[in-house]
């Protein structure tokens, strides 16, 4: 089955870039989706098709796409950005369902 | 604003079936596709799939395959996700989303002997 795969964990200093990477094989063919999720609350989306940031998203948080991996880019990281960030996409090789990634932990301190 | 709610928690038995509902507000359902994924305690997202609710059709993850229905009453602008032979392992909370960019609040399935 397809998978997409994330660095179990991230740990930045407030202030400074932490980077999450998502390798797959649908890039750059098929767009990738970010997804932030806190503690005990609902994902929510923090980059789609690659690059675009949904309204009321800081502009901190940007996304890029190159060969096959994804990237999500925090630039100078909040301590409220610690969370699981997930990264998301088609299965070009299956039935064109979604997949998400293996899930990346970042911690700010 | 677009809302997703959904059902509340619920506790099943090994071998029972549960079915979710998500009820959309501020937006006609048949509008877009609803997704479904869910997350067991302690794990990632895992994509379950989706239904077009205008048409009816559905896509479903292979694993699900023979176990997940998923439909929608557009009258209630309600979408429905149905899990048969519940195991443990299906204990998790089942997240509906618009696209991508509106997710249900999450219904706590319990499965428990």
């Amino acid at each position: 089955s397809y998978e997409l795969t994330q660095p179990p964990s991230v740990s930045v200093s407030p202030g400074q870039t932490a980077r999450i990477t998502c390798s797959g094989d649908a890039w750059p063919k098929k767009y990738a989706y970010w997804y932030q999720q806190k503690s005990g609350q609902a994902p929510v989306l923090v980059i789609y098709e690659d690059t675009k940031r949904p309204s009321g998203i800081p502009e901190r948080f940007s996304g890029s796409s190159s060969g096959t991996m994804a990237t999500l880019t925090i630039s100078g990281a909040q301590v409220e950005d610690e969370a699981d960030y997930y990264c998301y996409s088609t299965d070009t090789s299956g039935n064109q369902g979604g997949v998400f990634g293996t899930g990346t932990k970042v911690t700010v301190l | 604003q677009v809302q997703l709610v959904q059902s509340g928690a619920e506790v099943k038995k090994p071998g029972a079936s549960m079915k979710v509902s998500c009820k959309a507000s501020e937006y006609n359902l048949i509008d877009y596709y609803i997704h479904w994924v869910r997350q067991a305690p302690g794990q990632g997202l895992e994509w379950m799939g989706w239904i077009n609710p205008k048409s009816g059709d559905t896509n479903y993850a292979q694993r699900f395959q023979g176990r997940i229905t998923m439909t929608r009453d557009t009258s209630l602008n309600t979408a429905y996700m149905e899990l048969t032979r519940l195991t443990f392992d299906d204990t998790a909370m089942y997240y509906c989303s618009r696209g991508a960019h509106y997710w249900g609040q999450g219904t706590l399935v319990t499965v428990s002997s």
